[in-house]
């Protein structure tokens, strides 16, 4: 079966601008999850969609926001990029949420630089 | 709220010698438990899971005991590869709350193997 896809693989961006980045999920997946794996930070969690619906984000500011769309698959959108929003970001699906023992099985990142 | 704390790296160790990466964590009720790798410039693979108290998660050689007496889910492998080499993850997964159904990670290991 087809695994996390990510796109675009590389996203280079100035301050100021916003960057969108998707997310497909493995079929019959409907949770999608984001993460941002900055150097020296480790990996934090950002935004978690179910049924097309946000169920819980990070300690991100607003300016971090996505959205699920019908099919599942998901984008991320950042607005008024800074500096440290230079990161690999991460995107994971897993089967329904209420199963917890379920895996998450991740994408292989857009790595996002900010100039 | 849920946290993982795990050795920090870089560990360094010579083809067939025995790994060991420590990893407690801090959860309300039984979380699930996860082992992650990740490979130079790809996104995180799931390793291993255990799921209740007692499990055993093993796969490729390496195993880790979920251990509830001590918080505990340390990695082990018995004889690691030049290709183990990589950055691996501790992360739970909670069973309750709004906050629960994303993975909390650990700071990560950087493993070095060499020849």
């Amino acid at each position: 079966e087809a695994g996390v896809t990510q796109s675009p693989t590389h996203l280079i961006k100035t301050r100021g601008q916003q960057a969108t980045l998707r997310c497909s999920p493995i079929s019959g997946h409907t949770s999608v999850y984001w993460y941002q794996q900055a150097l020296g930070l480790g990996l934090q969690f950002l935004l978690w969609y179910d049924e097309g619906e946000e169920r819980n984000r990070g300690n991100f500011p607003p300016r971090f926001s996505g959205r699920q769309f019908p099919n599942y698959s998901s984008e991320l959108n950042v607005n008024a990029l800074e500096l440290e929003d230079s990161a690999l970001y991460l995107c994971a699906s897993s089967l329904e949420a209420g199963e917890v023992a379920q895996p998450q099985h991740f994408g292989d990142g857009t790595r996002l630089s900010i100039l | 709220g849920n946290s993982v704390t795990q050795m920090e790296g870089p560990v360094t160790l010579s083809e067939e010698a025995f790994l060991t990466i420590n990893c407690t964590y801090t959860a309300t009720g039984y979380p699930s438990l996860f082992w992650y790798v990740q490979y130079p410039g790809e996104g995180l693979q799931l390793l291993l899971k255990a799921t209740k108290a007692d499990d055993k998660g093993s796969n490729k050689g390496f195993e880790a005991t979920y251990r509830k007496e001590t918080t505990s889910f340390h990695l082990e492998k018995g004889s690691v590869q030049v290709s183990d080499s990589a950055v691996y993850f501790c992360a739970l997964r909670g069973h309750s709350g709004a906050g629960s159904y994303q993975l909390t990670f650990g700071k990560g290991t950087k493993l070095s193997v060499i020849p």
